[in-house]
Parts: structure tokens; C-alpha cells; sequence
């Protein structure tokens, strides 16, 4: 069976410090893979999605970047962190065509 | 564009109760449509889906209506219980080519009352 991992769950970083966050999919190969933002209380933001190693599409401009370096693997990068970068990530992936998006179980990122 | 900056509405309803939940959706070309629950701290889990050639669809006390005229999707639950409070959200496939990721609507609370 397919799973989603991502790591760490909770991250307090300071203002200007860099960022990772990681995220791997088992069980499966070639699939679409995406990074969420959650503001507390609000909806899901896309911020980027990959349908391949080394595709990435964004689709907000911001302070984070993303890679994916190998078919199953998804990082989140930030080079120095805003205040504004506070919030939950969620990766998430699905399969190729009309199918359904597993998430994983979130990364609570503060910025302080 | 994407839902963020909105507060949660919130749908508060008795135990037992059946419980409805709305989103709608903008862009005529979306095919697939998902709705997710998510609880507190959690990443959202799928409940039932549905395709653009169908109207309604059920699930183990869900259903999910689809009325493209309109571009509402509407979620039902039966038999409301506490396990059910969390917060739900509508998502849409936009077909768009070389475009799969779902956009997901604002979402809505729902407390159920004991």
C-alpha cells in the first residue's frame, strides 16, 4: 500500500534562518506530488506542485522554493524565513489522471 | 483563485441530525471533484468523490451532489455524530492540461452537539 511521509511535524525556526521540510512517498512510482500551506483557521494554498523529477510548478510568488531530486521525494526550502512563512504544510500526493490526494500528516511550522 | 485569507464558516448541528455542507466552484472545466474532512492538527482525508458525468453519488452515510448548471457541490451526512466534527472541504480537478492539482475551496466547520 501506498504512505506519505513528512517531516518534522512541529518547527519553531527564527526570522532569517533557513528551511526544509521533506517529504517521501512509498508504494507507488511517478506520482503528482504537491506542497499545501494552511493559515490557522483558513483553507489549503497550493504552492507547488511536480509531476516529475526536477518539474516544479508554483503557483504563488513567495519565499519558499521546492525540488524534487528523486521520483519520490518532495522538499520545501526556504533560504530565510518571514514571519509570514508561519503556518501548517501539507504534502500531498496523487496519481497520474483524476484521482484522489493523499496528504500526509502536516508540518507545523512557527516563525518567531 | 486559491481559498486562503477567509475565515471558517461554521455549521453547528444536533447529533442525529443530518448535517449539509456547500461549496461552490468557478471554473466550468473541473471533471473531478473531492470532498475532505480534516481534523484538528491533522492533514485532510478523503471522504467520497465524484465525476463531472454524474450527479449524485453515496457513500457509508455520505452523499455528494453535483449541479453543474449552478457549480455546487453539496455534501451530506446522515446521522450526524461527534466523531463527524471537523472541518470539510470541497476540491476540484480543473482539467487544465498539465494542471492535476486539486484547489480546494474555503472549508466549513461543523461542530455537532451532543
Amino acid at each position: 500500500s501506498q504512505t506519505i511521509h513528512q517531516w518534522p511535524a512541529t518547527l519553531v525556526q527564527p526570522v532569517g534562518s533557513p528551511l526544509s521540510l521533506e517529504c517521501t512517498v512509498e508504494g507507488t512510482s511517478n506520482p503528482n506530488l504537491y506542497w499545501y500551506r494552511q493559515a490557522a483557521g483558513r483553507g489549503l494554498q497550493l504552492l507547488f506542485y511536480s509531476v516529475g523529477i526536477g518539474q516544479i510548478s508554483s503557483e504563488v510568488p513567495q519565499n519558499l522554493s521546492a525540488s524534487r531530486p528523486q521520483d519520490r521525494q518532495f522538499i520545501l526550502s526556504s533560504k530565510k524565513l518571514l514571519l509570514s512563512d508561519s503556518g501548517f504544510y501539507l504534502c500531498a500526493w496523487n496519481g497520474q489522471g483524476n484521482t484522489e490526494a493523499f496528504f500526509g500528516q502536516g508540518t507545523r511550522l512557527t516563525v518567531v | 483563485g486559491e481559498s486562503v485569507g477567509l475565515h471558517l464558516p461554521t455549521l453547528s448541528v444536533q447529533e442525529g441530525d443530518n448535517s449539509i455542507i456547500n461549496c461552490a466552484y468557478s471554473n466550468s472545466a473541473s471533471d473531478y471533484f473531492i470532498w475532505y474532512k480534516q481534523e484538528s492538527g491533522k492533514g485532510p482525508q478523503f471522504i467520497i468523490d465524484i465525476r463531472s458525468n454524474m450527479d449524485k453519488r453515496q457513500g457509508q452515510r455520505v452523499t455528494v451532489l453535483l449541479n453543474k448548471t449552478v457549480k455546487h457541490l453539496s455534501l451530506q451526512i446522515a446521522a450526524t455524530q461527534p466523531g463527524d466534527s471537523a472541518v470539510y472541504f470541497c476540491a476540484e480537478n480543473r482539467g487544465d492540461t498539465g494542471r492535476r492539482a486539486l484547489t480546494f475551496g474555503s472549508g466549513t466547520r461543523l461542530q455537532v452537539q451532543p
